[in-house]
């Protein structure tokens, strides 16, 4: 079965600074997608960035990117100029022919 | 687009009674809708997956006859906690998928039984 491990249980970082968050997967399909969710306070997950996995681009979308190292089988995420708004939980997850499968999540924290 | 409701966002009822939640795709069809449920500082666990005019999918450990679930069209999916007991308290989410993999998620509810 498919495992998502993320290390860090909690982050921290200061204002417009740049943090990354880690991501492992385990897995023996070849044909998967990758994602980050976010989930602020108000508990709605929201979709931050995605990752094919036949791609070798890294995903961009706008302050947030992904390190996607395919052979490493990680997939850490990358916040540019953090913002207040940015702290949550966030959430990797994999999906391949099964479930969608999260990893523990990680609490990141904006210091002003 | 890609927009996912849930109704309601927070009910309390007694132990014994029964809840349904719905959960709404306004901008597309989803022949597939998944739900979850979140402990406390704890990641979403797959209860079901609910397949349009086909029995749902339960995860193992989820008693079906107390989850029951409907996917009555292509942009609704309901679960009823039937028979509600305080140890089912918890944070339900819904989701639905759309271009191919990616899940959408309700904003939830929050279930208290008293």
């Amino acid at each position: 079965a498919q495992t998502v491990t993320q290390s860090q249980p909690e982050m921290s970082v200061q204002e417009a600074e740049t943090v990354t968050l880690s991501c492992t997967y385990d897995t023996s399909e070849s044909d998967y997608y990758l994602f980050w969710y976010k989930q602020p306070p108000s508990r709605q997950m929201i979709l931050v960035i995605r990752q094919e996995a036949y791609k070798q681009q890294n995903a961009t979308e706008n302050r947030f990117s992904v390190n996607f190292q395919k052979a490493a089988k990680s997939f850490s995420l990358k916040i540019s100029d953090s913002q207040l708004g940015d702290a949550a939980m966030y959430f990797c997850a994999y999906k391949g022919a099964q479930k969608l499968v999260f990893g523990q999540g990680t609490r990141l924290t904006i210091n002003p | 687009g890609a927009v996912v409701s849930q109704h309601p966002s927070r009910v309390i009822c007694k132990s014994g009674t029964s809840v349904k939640i719905e959960c709404r795709s306004l901008d597309f069809q989803a022949t597939t809708m998944f739900w979850y449920r979140q402990f406390p500082k704890q990641s979403l666990m797959l209860m079901a997956t609910s397949n349009e005019g086909s029995k749902a999918t339960y995860e193992q450990g989820v008693e079906k006859d107390k989850f029951l679930i409907n996917h009555a069209s292509l942009t609704l999916s309901t679960l009823t906690v039937t028979s509600a007991h305080p140890e089912d308290s918890s944070f339900y989410i819904c989701s639905a998928g759309r271009q191919g993999q990616t899940q959408y998620f309700g904003p939830g509810t929050r279930l208290l039984v008293l």
